[in-house]
């Protein structure tokens, strides 16, 4: 089945205290996102990869860091969390290219910074 | 620039009443894509529909219709005869391929829906 993972689902934390949210895809996908979700802001971009080793700035990439050493997997790192990094985060993947692609996502992860 | 304007923040209707929720998007890009996305209480968010640029058709699926408007730059979408596990929050999702930044995606800042049984 055609899945993005991300793990863990739920987290609550400290300020300062260093997290990485995982993702993992099957789908052999090039192009992978994260996007955080705040109300009334719908989803913004955080980060992207093209593919292996290839990273970028979305929107809102200050206060993250992201790696992408193997194609499946793209973790979201947050080395100092804060309060206003508390939201819903989502991993997507989609093929790369013009035509006929789709964003598949994982489930979400709900981040609670006290 | 990209950009995608969902105007109606929140919308209740009564069961069994059709629904309308409003997409406008600008864009540059001659070819590009749309899509809506489905996010219910549980959270997860899941697929409604893509259209391309070039498809001007209407479709319907069940009682969800979509209307892709080129020369408004409007995807609008349609519930007919609402029922309570509709409600949720609706997000409407322009995307574009540039070879330089990928396939990005852009949101709308989502419809939250409400049918009052």
């Amino acid at each position: 089945e055609a899945q993005v993972t991300q793990n863990p689902r739920y987290l609550i934390t400290v300020t300062g205290k260093k997290l990485t949210v995982t993702c993992s895809q099957n789908m052999n996908h090039e192009y992978m996102s994260w996007y955080r979700q705040d109300p009334g802001l719908g989803l913004r971009q955080i980060y992207y990869s093209m593919n292996v080793e290839v990273t970028d700035k979305g929107d809102v990439p200050e206060g993250y860091k992201v790696s992408r050493k193997e194609k499946r997997n793209f973790p979201l790192i947050l080395e100092s969390p804060s309060p206003n990094q508390t939201s819903l985060y989502f991993c997507a993947s989609s093929s790369l290219g013009p035509s006929d692609y789709e964003q598949y996502f994982g489930p979400g992860t709900r981040l609670t910074v006290t | 620039a990209q950009k995608v304007t969902q105007a109606q923040t929140e919308i209740s209707v009564v069961e069994k009443e059709d629904v309308t929720l409003d997409c406008v998007y600008e864009t540059r890009d001659t070819t590009y894509y749309l899509f809506w996305y489905k996010q219910p209480p549980s959270g997860e968010l899941v697929f409604l529909i893509r259209r391309n640029s070039f498809d001007e058709q209407n479709e319907i699926s069940g009682r969800y219709s979509w209307n892709f408007q080129k020369s408004t730059s409007s995807f609008n979408f349609t519930i007919t005869a609402s029922q309570v596990v509709d409600s949720a929050v609706y997000f409407c999702a322009l995307s574009a391929f540039h070879w330089d930044t990928g396939n990005q995606f852009y949101f709308g800042t989502g419809t939250s829906l409400t049918v009052i049984p």
